[in-house]
């Protein structure tokens, strides 16, 4: 079955950075792209962007460019997001998820993560 | 702010329908699929309706989605206890070349 595994939650402080690993299961790694996407505490949901898996293309949203990076690990079947410059309101938590392309996400986000909290405090 | 727009609450009696709005435009809605998820209390979300009204395998016809011009809805029917929960609707925006979330809407079953 697919899964989607992330690694445990994270306490930063300001100006700090996080990196937060999601390991893929049951399908092939390559075939598929991985969105990232946070909440904030009792607040909604928020597309961070969207890696391939296949060759490492990438699409942040435009609010985060510049502070985000993404990436892969084939050999592992692994991705990783990486935030810079933490601040507060980057306190959310964190999520993994297979599906959507470089500019369209018809099928939708068909399977999740559990959630990464990345608590910011000073 | 999100630029998909969605009543924050509904609620309804068991066995009831209930119907979610998502009111968005001609960048993301009008020209793109609408997909749907359901969040539980303390979960990750689920994808609930792909491609404006299509069921992923093994989610509850009593689930239905439908699109028209800049909008969209989803319907409960046969209301139950289980589906208290949070919705949202997203969809791809061609102007923000990103993926949008609405505003999320809260299901209560009386």
């Amino acid at each position: 079955q697919v899964q989607l595994v992330q690694s445990g939650a994270e306490v930063k402080k300001p100006g700090a950075s996080v990196k937060v690993s999601c390991k893929a299961s049951g399908y092939t790694f390559t075939s598929y792209g991985i969105s990232w996407v946070r909440q904030a505490p009792g607040q909604g949901l928020e597309w961070m962007g969207w890696i391939s898996a296949y060759n490492g293309n990438t699409n942040y949203a435009q609010k985060l460019q510049g502070r985000v990076t993404m990436t892969t690990d084939t050999s592992t079947s692994t991705a990783y997001m990486e935030l810079r410059s933490l601040r507060s309101d980057d306190t959310a938590v964190y999520y993994c998820a297979r599906g959507c392309s470089s500019t369209s996400c018809y099928n939708g986000l068909d399977y999740w993560g559990q959630g990464t909290l990345v608590t910011v405090s000073s | 702010q999100s630029v998909l727009t969605q009543p924050p609450s509904v609620s309804e009696a068991p066995r009831q329908r209930v119907t979610i709005s998502c009111s968005g435009s001609s960048s993301n809605i009008g020209n793109n699929a609408v997909n749907w998820y359901q969040q539980l209390p303390g979960k990750a979300p689920k994808l609930l309706i792909y491609y404006d009204d299509l069921l992923p395998s093994g989610v509850s016809d009593r689930f239905s989605g439908s699109k028209s011009g800049t909008s969209a809805s989803l319907a409960i029917s046969g209301l139950q206890s289980e589906d208290e929960a949070d919705y949202y609707c997203a969809a791809w925006d061609d102007s923000l070349n990103g993926y949008v979330f609405g505003t999320g809407t809260k299901v209560t079953v009386l």
